[in-house]
């Protein structure tokens, strides 16, 4: 099984949809959990910690499940602007070397 | 937005030159590290640096070499360059170990002929 999961994709959604995707991890001792977004040839770019609580931030919320070893990312009311690769990242105990999964990819159309 | 300075932003070289690629942040973090992305294989790390005059290997290391003299600068050397090695390299910095989230430089943009 490798270490982070996701499915790759693509999801196509029409705009204003709702659409959540979910990233798998091995290691269940697993600390530290992130949502990056990153667009077509830029850098991937931070988009919210995932915490134990859950977080939202505006139209997204991510959550933790740690029984099951899977973070999520929900998505509400879907913008074309939000059409991306979404990568969640999941750091092992005592390290500094995060695993980043390889990216969902994200097509909101009109 | 970090303060993670990548440099050049492309590149175009030939088979067996040597290339640097420079990584210069102004956050003072200690931990920085070099990536490739490749279509089909996701980010890939291939040194990091702990500290400076710290560095450890990737999962993707051969070929090639870091340094990092100061705090701020972080330098990827590839010694003679191969077609395989053509990908886009990104740098990224992080302040704690594991617990805070890594901020990327723009990228590089490598083309070996």
């Amino acid at each position: 099984r490798k270490e982070v999961e996701q499915d790759p994709g693509p999801f196509n959604v029409p705009e204003g949809a709702t659409v959540a995707f979910n990233c798998t991890y091995s290691n269940s001792a697993s600390q530290s959990f992130f949502w990056y977004r990153q667009d077509c040839r830029k850098e991937p770019k931070l988009l919210m910690s995932v915490y134990s609580s859950g977080n939202e931030d505006g139209r997204f919320t991510a959550q933790l499940n740690r029984a099951s070893q899977y973070i999520s990312l929900l998505i509400r009311d879907s913008k074309l602007s939000d059409s991306a690769t979404y990568l969640c990242v999941v750091t092992p105990p005592l390290s500094y070397i995060p695993t980043f999964g390889r990216g969902t990819s994200l097509i909101v159309h009109p | 937005d970090a303060g993670i300075t990548q440099s050049p932003r492309h590149k175009v070289t030939e088979t067996g030159t040597p290339v640097t690629l420079r990584c210069h942040q102004t956050e003072n973090h200690r931990y920085m590290y070099w990536y490739r992305q490749d279509p089909g294989h996701g980010l890939r790390l291939i040194h990091y640096s702990y500290g400076v005059k710290d560095t450890d290997k990737g999962e993707v290391s051969d070929g090639y070499s870091v340094s990092r003299s100061k705090t701020e600068d972080f330098l990827l050397t590839l010694e003679s360059a191969t077609s395989s090695q053509t990908s886009v390299y990104f740098c990224a910095i992080s302040e704690l170990e594991g617990n805070q989230p890594q901020h990327f430089g723009d990228g590089t943009r490598l083309s070996i002929l």
